[in-house]
């Protein structure tokens, strides 16, 4: 069963056009919430984490915010540079390395 | 600050050699490091996670012969690809974190590996 689910799976907007992207997770007992952004042929570029229900953290045109199932990672006024693949994690059990979700490719388009 | 640095950024090698990939945290130390491949338009699958001076703790399914990982330092962890075939063919990517278990984890620029 996954413990992360990234929706929608591709997302093309206006630029402009403010939007959110899902992300439901299942592990009991969070202990963290993280967002990465991919650009095409790199490696994922940290942007948030999240703790605890009800935190929110922003970044330029990006916010993020957490409730007990699900995180949110809002895109105000997007444009073109925001175009990316954006992943959502949370920790395994054991050494806690990232699990991620199969992400979300965002494009704006012009 | 928190900058990992992997090399080569791609490499082409024949069957049946090997090639090294090198992972380097440059302005802190790794307490842990990890190793992922992805294949295009999935999502990063996690190999392998190695803390300095330990073996390797391997996922369930990847070959812990074939991918030789070593963690000789806080700052440097390399993957080796022994005998390549084509089917290892992927993008690799490493991934370092320093303190609690439960923190941010920073990545590489990737590595992209062709076997021919």
């Amino acid at each position: 069963e996954d413990q992360v689910t990234q929706s929608p799976e591709a997302l093309r907007l206006q630029e402009g056009e403010s939007s959110s992207l899902n992300c439901s997770y299942t592990v009991s007992g969070l202990r963290g919430l993280f967002w990465y952004r991919q650009d095409p042929g790199k490696g994922p570029e940290f942007l948030f984490t999240l703790y605890s229900a009800g935190e929110e953290k922003e970044k330029e045109r990006l916010k993020a915010t957490l409730t007990k199932k699900e995180s949110f990672l809002h895109i105000t006024a997007p444009k073109p540079e925001d175009s990316a693949t954006y992943l959502c994690a949370v920790p395994d059990s054991g050494n806690t390395p990232l699990v991620f979700g199969k992400g979300t490719r965002l494009s704006v388009i012009a | 600050g928190a900058v990992v640095s992997q090399h080569p950024s791609w490499v082409i090698c024949k069957s049946g050699t090997s090639v090294k990939i090198e992972c380097r945290s440059l302005d802190f130390q790794a307490t842990t490091m990890f190793w992922y491949r992805q294949f295009p338009k999935q999502s990063l699958m996690l190999m392998a996670t190695s803390n300095e001076g330990s073996k390797a703790t391997y996922e369930q399914g990847v070959e812990k012969d074939k991918f030789l990982i070593n963690h000789a330092s806080l700052t440097l962890s390399t993957l080796t690809v022994t005998s390549a075939h084509p089917e290892d063919s992927s993008f690799y990517i490493c991934s370092a974190r320093f303190g609690t278990p439960v923190s941010e984890q920073y990545f590489g620029p990737g590595t992209r590996l062709t076997v021919t």
